[in-house]
């Protein structure tokens, strides 16, 4: 089983409002990614955790906060975004450690900031 | 940090074609490159893959070639079908990252 899910599937929120996003796996994977998606793009990545610790974060605005609540669950918690926020935020996992490269992908949240 | 080119940006055949698509990469140290398959309105999901310890590998339909000393690996679809239609991604690992540099996509189109 290569299954990521992501709730919501769709997310419609204003500029001042608070949200989150989730993101499970049940693969045993200790790496989760957090990417961003516009249209005609390919995924640009936002955050990294390892082993439940954040070790990339691709300089992104504090308006987005991620957060990993245990080995199997990554959160982005949104808070004040801009209309250019409105993307596909994807989630990925992959198994940590050498030769464990393959990374599984999400269905992804469709966000708009209206 | 690592580049990654890909060519065609949009591929165009009819069904039981062959499709191509290639990707060039900068960084000699990257060893490992994966391609990902994206319909619409779903997330990238992971079709094959390859090490650089590796000249090619197939499963199926679909073969990936790697020439490490050209720095340049090619997706390979046979016989394509409608199915096959969708945007597709190559990528690179980063060198001591566990993280990828994408090529910006082909979108191929099969049609009946």
């Amino acid at each position: 089983d290569t299954e990521v899910t992501q709730t919501p599937k769709h997310l419609v929120m204003g500029m001042t409002n608070k949200k989150s996003l989730k993101c499970e796996q049940h693969m045993g994977h200790r790496a989760m990614y957090w990417y961003k998606q516009k249209a005609k793009k390919p995924p640009e990545l936002m955050f990294v955790y390892s082993y439940e610790k954040l070790s990339i974060n691709e300089s992104v605005p504090s308006r987005f906060s991620p957060e990993c609540p245990n080995s199997s669950l990554l959160n982005l918690h949104l808070h004040a975004l801009q209309p250019e926020d409105s993307a596909l935020y994807l989630c990925a996992s992959s198994q940590e450690g050498l030769q464990h490269y393959e990374q599984y992908f999400g269905p992804g949240t469709r966000l708009t900031v209206t | 940090g690592e580049n990654v080119e890909q060519h065609p940006s949009t591929l165009s055949v009819q069904e039981g074609d062959s499709a191509v698509i290639k990707c060039t990469y900068s960084d000699s140290a990257s060893n490992y490159f994966p391609w990902y398959k994206q319909e619409l309105g779903k997330g990238p999901q992971l079709i094959i893959d390859i090490r650089s310890n590796v000249g090619e590998k197939k499963d199926q339909r679909i073969a990936v070639t790697l020439n490490k000393t050209a720095k340049h690996f090619s997706l390979h679809i046979t016989e394509t079908q409608p199915e096959d239609s969708a945007v597709y991604f190559c990528a690179a690992l980063n060198s001591g990252y566990s993280t990828l540099t994408f090529g910006k996509g082909t979108m191929l189109l099969v049609s009946p």
